[in-house]
C-alpha cells in the first residue's frame, strides 16, 4: 500500500491563481480530512470527509473547497490564492469515524502564495 | 482561541532520561486526546491516546497520563533516545464530535547523546 499520497510536494502561487492539491489513500478508509500548518498554530482542520459525497467544514475552511467523488481522492481548491494561505497542507485518512486516533496523514504539500 | 496548549516550544533532553511533554485543554467537552509525533517533511503519526475515563495509558516506552481536573495531560518517554527527537503535537477531540481533531501548537524535542 502507498498509504496516503499527496501531490505536489511544493508549489509556488501569485495572488489570485486557483490550483488543486491532490490526496489519495489506498486503504479504502472512510474519512479523510485536510489541515494546514502554520509556524506557532499547530494542525487546524480545513475540511473533512465521512465518505464518498460528503464533506463539511473544519475549523478554518474559508477559502477552501472540497468534494469527495470516490472513496480514494479527497482534492483541496484554491480558488483565488491568498497570501494568507501560504502553509504546509497535510492531508489524512482513516478506517471509519469515530477513530481518530487511527489517522495516517500524507507527507504534505508546502504552499507559498505571492 | 488556542482551546489545545503546548506551552513549551521546546525541550531538551539526554539520552537515556526521562522527556516530559506537557499540554493543557480549555473545553471540558473533549473527551479523548492523542499524541503525534512529526519528524521534518513528513506527515504527523499518531503515537498514543487516552480516554477520559482513564488517567493513565502506556505503550512501551510512552506514557500519558490526565488530569480531568486540571484540564491537562503529560507525554512522558522514558528512557528517551536520540531517535525520538521531533515535533510531538497533542490533540483532542469531543465525544459527540470525534471526527474534530484540535491540535496544539508542538513542542520540539531533541534528545542528545
Amino acid at each position: 500500500n502507498a498509504g496516503v499520497t499527496q501531490t505536489p510536494k511544493f508549489q509556488v502561487l501569485k495572488t489570485g491563481q486557483s490550483m488543486t492539491l491532490q490526496c489519495a489513500q489506498d486503504m479504502n478508509h472512510e474519512y479523510m480530512s485536510w489541515y494546514r500548518q502554520d509556524p506557532g498554530m499547530g494542525l487546524r482542520l480545513i475540511h473533512y470527509s465521512v465518505g464518498a459525497g460528503i464533506t463539511d467544514q473544519g475549523e478554518v475552511p474559508n477559502g477552501y473547497n472540497v468534494s469527495r467523488s470516490t472513496t480514494e481522492d479527497f482534492p483541496l481548491r484554491l480558488l483565488s490564492a491568498a497570501p494568507s494561505q501560504t502553509s504546509v497542507y497535510f492531508c489524512a485518512s482513516s478506517y471509519s469515524t469515530g477513530n481518530p486516533g487511527a489517522q495516517y496523514f500524507g507527507p504534505g504539500t508546502r504552499l507559498l502564495v505571492l | 482561541d488556542q482551546q489545545v496548549k503546548q506551552n513549551s516550544p521546546s525541550l531538551s533532553v539526554q539520552e537515556g532520561r526521562i522527556s516530559i511533554l506537557n499540554c493543557d485543554y480549555t473545553n471540558s467537552m473533549f473527551d479523548y486526546f492523542l499524541w503525534y509525533k512529526k519528524y521534518p517533511a513528513e506527515g504527523p503519526t499518531f503515537l498514543i491516546s487516552i480516554s477520559s475515563i482513564k488517567d493513565k495509558n502506556e505503550d512501551g516506552r510512552f506514557t500519558v497520563f490526565l488530569n480531568k481536573s486540571a484540564k491537562h495531560l503529560s507525554l512522558h518517554i522514558v528512557p528517551s533516545q536520540p531517535g525520538d527527537s521531533a515535533v510531538y503535537f497533542c490533540a483532542a477531540s469531543a465525544l459527540l464530535n470525534t471526527d474534530k481533531l484540535i491540535f496544539g501548537t508542538g513542542t520540539r524535542l531533541q534528545v542528545f547523546p
